[in-house]
């Protein structure tokens, strides 16, 4: 499995973009990449999956280069109510083998009014 | 709502006895999960089951014993738990286990353990 780099924590302000960078330097060819959002005493939620350039969708906006080494979770214009952590995952399966979903610390966002 | 549904989402109890944690998914996945989180620290992958079969045991103490009876359902049978065993446990489901690409999970809202 590809190991993941995150800043442990980040602050910003309301109406702020936000770009929390993910390193995996060690990604397969089939490995995508997947980011989590985890409030406190709740389960992750789902944001965004990719697997190179850009992918977008109503939440955030994903950011591969062409290397795939590393990835950027861009929130554009934060509120109070996206303070939470970031989890990135690498990772994939392939046809007799398997995906083991693994979570590092992440990145606790705190957004300050 | 996930489509991921657990109970009970509080549970206390004493280190001798045993209790069970309760997880369905309404999404018609084939794999399910169990995690645990403790304080400050990063989810712990502990088991997987995929069409009903477990997949992966993360070293978990025999003290905690998972059951699968079906693909919508996934019990964690506790007994003679410890109190470092205090944590939140998650259940995920996603569509299978072994896709080909992504695999998006889904989690319930976790059951908060506390062994006194």
């Amino acid at each position: 499995l590809a190991k993941t780099t995150q800043p442990i924590s980040m602050d910003s302000y309301e109406g702020q973009e936000v770009n929390i960078t993910c390193s995996h330097n060690n990604i397969a060819t089939n490995d995508y990449i997947t980011w989590y959002q985890q409030f406190p005493s709740q389960g992750p939620r789902f944001i965004i999956q990719g697997y190179k350039t850009k992918v977008t969708n109503e939440v955030a906006s994903l950011f591969i280069p062409a290397d795939r080494k590393s990835s950027t979770l861009s929130l554009p214009r934060v509120s109070l109510s996206d303070t939470a952590v970031y989890y990135c995952l690498v990772g994939a399966g392939t046809s007799g083998g398997s995906y083991i979903p693994t979570f590092g610390r992440g990145t606790s966002l705190i957004v300050h009014p | 709502e996930t489509g991921v549904t657990q109970t009970p989402r509080h549970l206390v109890m004493g280190m001798t006895n045993k209790k069970s944690l309760k997880c369905e998914q309404h999404l018609g996945h084939n794999a399910m999960y169990w995690y645990k989180q403790s304080a400050k620290k990063p989810l712990e992958l502990m088991f997987v089951y995929n069409f009903k079969e477990q997949t992966e045991n993360n070293s978990v103490p025999s003290r905690f014993s998972p059951e699968c009876p079906n693909s919508s359902h996934l019990f964690l049978h506790l007994h003679t738990l410890q109190p470092e065993d205090s944590a939140l446990y998650l259940c995920a489901s996603s569509q299978d286990y072994r896709v080909a690409g992504g695999n998006e999970q889904f989690f319930g809202p976790g059951t908060r353990l506390t062994v006194l």
